[in-house]
């Protein structure tokens, strides 16, 4: 499977746009890009999938180049409540929908 | 719609103990992973259910964990004996498996089980 790289931490303030950016050079033809959020002692949770181009969701939008090998997830107007951590993964949701977890990027919405 | 339901949410034992962890996953999903997520760290596949068989175990250490998922359901995982360095979240997640675009194969988690071993 493709080995993803995010940054570890990024910070922003209420009201911005914030864009996490993953790498994925060896993603194959089949995979996906998915990307979870997850708060302290809570499980991750799903916010958006793509395969190409843009998805946009009402939360998120993915933004995908045109050689799939990194990936932009957008938060418009970050809130306080959208601090937590944010993996990007790569995998293929139509072969047993196996996909491996990063280390994924921390979140910190300031005031 | 009931999430992923597990037990139970705390667990403190001691080396070599062993113990055992309970998910119970939504209703007519086939796909069942358990995932170990160390402190500070992303969530680590262990093992993935398809019904009733394993299609990924990879990465169980199976001298001292194992699992089950009778009638394609309910599932257990167990750590025997227990080593400090199991000390971790067990996270039981569920999906519903789509076939070809007809949507998003998220995955959905319970709340997992914080294991603490002493």
């Amino acid at each position: 499977l493709a080995k993803t790289t995010q940054p570890i931490s990024m910070d922003s303030y209420e009201g911005q746009e914030v864009n996490i950016t993953c790498s994925h050079n060896n993603i194959a033809t089949n995979d996906y890009i998915t990307w979870y959020q997850q708060f302290p002692s809570q499980g991750p949770r799903f916010i958006i999938q793509g395969y190409k181009t843009k998805v946009t969701n009402e939360v998120a939008s993915l933004f995908i180049p045109a050689d799939r090998k990194s990936s932009t997830l957008s938060l418009p107007r970050v809130s306080l409540s959208d601090t937590a951590v944010y993996y990007c993964l790569v995998g293929a949701p139509y072969n047993f929908n196996k996909f491996y977890f990063g280390s994924g990027t921390k979140l910190n919405v300031k005031p | 719609e009931a999430g992923v339901a597990q037990s139970p949410r705390y667990k403190i034992i001691e080396k070599r103990q062993s113990v055992a962890f309970w998910c119970n996953p939504i209703s007519g999903h086939a796909t069942l992973y358990w995932y170990q997520q160390i402190l500070g760290q992303g969530p680590k596949l262990l093992i993935q259910f398809q019904n009733n068989g394993v299609v990924d175990d990879s990465q169980l250490p199976k001298d001292r964990f194992s699992a089950e998922r009778l009638k394609g359901v309910d599932s257990t995982l167990k750590i025997q004996p227990a080593k400090l360095e199991d000390s971790a979240v067990y996270l039981c997640a569920s999906s519903f498996v789509y076939l070809s675009g007809d949507g998003p194969n998220e995955q959905f988690f319970g709340p997992g089980t914080r294991l603490t071993v002493l």
